[in-house]
Formats: structure tokens, sequence, C-alpha cells
């Protein structure tokens, strides 16, 4: 079975920083490129980050460039998304998904974990 | 940045009825759109992709339409189980890859 788990989301203060973790499995991992996505709490969905199947490749949206950086470990299966300098306007269910298309990418999302939960609050 | 604009925002329909979705972009996006469907604490689902395709395990009463900047989805026949929020996101000019903001289909 395909799947997606993400973990490492908590509370923290504004400034503060957090790295959240996808572990995939029932895929070969190495072979697709990945994406975190995040929904504000009752808001729709805001695409964050994308890294290419070997990590050579990195995207960012504007509210996360500079702050955020997408890394993946393909030995272990894993996506990161290393978060620093919070703001409130951070907090929200982060999922990872994996881009449909392989190599290359098709830039669309068909398989999602089920999100962990960032809270930025003081 | 792309902007996707969907309506309407709710669309109240009964089991049995068609419902029809809209999607506009701020400019062309070919046919480089998709569509999800997201039920109270899930995970978004792929339904359609390139404006027209439909995802791996879809039901045929899911079909997508349009290029450039209108799209339409159509849910033939509503089945208890599609009450939901839908979104379109498009793949044309990226970074950042866009959403809209969702269509509310609930139960009359």
């Amino acid at each position: 079975e395909v799947q997606l788990v993400e973990s490492g989301g908590v509370v923290v203060q504004p400034g503060g920083s957090l790295r959240l973790s996808c572990a995939a499995s029932g895929f070969t991992f190495d072979d697709y490129a990945m994406h975190w996505v995040r929904q504000a709490p009752g808001k729709g969905l805001e695409w964050v980050s994308l890294i290419s199947w070997d990590g050579g490749s990195t995207y960012y949206a504007g509210s996360a460039k500079g702050r955020f950086t997408i890394s993946r470990d393909n030995s272990k299966k894993s996506l990161y998304l290393q978060m620093n300098s919070l703001r409130t306007e951070d907090t929200a269910l982060y999922y990872c998904a994996k881009d449909k298309g392989g190599r290359p990418p098709d830039y669309y999302m068909d398989v999602w974990g089920k999100g962990t939960t960032v809270t930025v609050s003081s | 940045e792309i902007v996707l604009t969907q309506s309407p925002a709710t669309l109240s329909l009964s089991p049995g009825e068609k419902a029809t979705l809209s999607c506009r972009a701020s400019q062309s996006v070919s046919s480089f759109l998709a569509w999800y469907q997201q039920k109270p604490g899930q995970a978004p689902r792929l339904l359609i992709y390139d404006a027209s395709n439909r995802a791996a395990g879809i039901p045929a009463r899911f079909s997508g339409s349009g290029s450039g900047t209108d799209f339409t989805l159509t849910i033939s026949s509503l089945e208890p189980e599609d009450f939901a929020v839908y979104y379109c996101q498009q793949r044309s000019n990226w970074p950042p890859f866009t959403f809209g903001p969702g269509t509310k289909v609930d139960i009359k």
C-alpha cells in the first residue's frame, strides 16, 4: 500500500524552528518528486514546496522562501521540511504529497499523507 | 502568479442530482489543471488531471472539461459520499502551484 506518514508538528513560539518529516512506503520513493502543501484552520490548500526526485532542485512558495528548506533522504525514504523564523500565519496542517508523474514529474499530487499540525503561538 | 477562482462557493444539491463546478484562471493554463476532493478530516484526493483525465480509481461519474482559462468539474449523479469540498489546481506557470479557494458541495 502506498503510504505517506508525516510527523514533527508541535506548538512553537513565533520566531522558533521546527523540522517536519514524512516517511514514505509502498512505492519507489526516489523515482518521484515530492511536495509539501499546507492548510490553515478552516481554509483552503496552499502549496509550500517541491523537491525533485534526487533532491537537486527545490522550489518554494513566496511565503516559505528564505525561511523553509525542503530536503529528502532517499536511502531512508523520507522527506523533510525545516521551518525557521516561524510566524503565527504558518499555523496549519502540513501535508506531504507524492507527485503523480515520476520521471519526469507532472506536478499533480496523487498520494497524500494525513498531515501533521503546526501551531505557532506565544 | 496565476490566481484561480472557483464558483459557486457553495452548491446545495440532493443525491442523484448533477453538480457543475467552475474554475477560472487569471491567465491561460492550457490544459494543466487538476481537481481534488476533500472530505472533512481527510486529506485531499486527486480526481482529475490535465483538465479531463480521471485519476486512478476515480468513478466515471466525475468528469472534467475546459482549457485556457475556464474549466468545469461535473459530477453526473451525486452519491452520498460526494458531498465534500472541491479544489482546482494549476501546474502551468510555477512556482507557485496554485489552488482555487474551493467549492463546497453540501446536501440540500
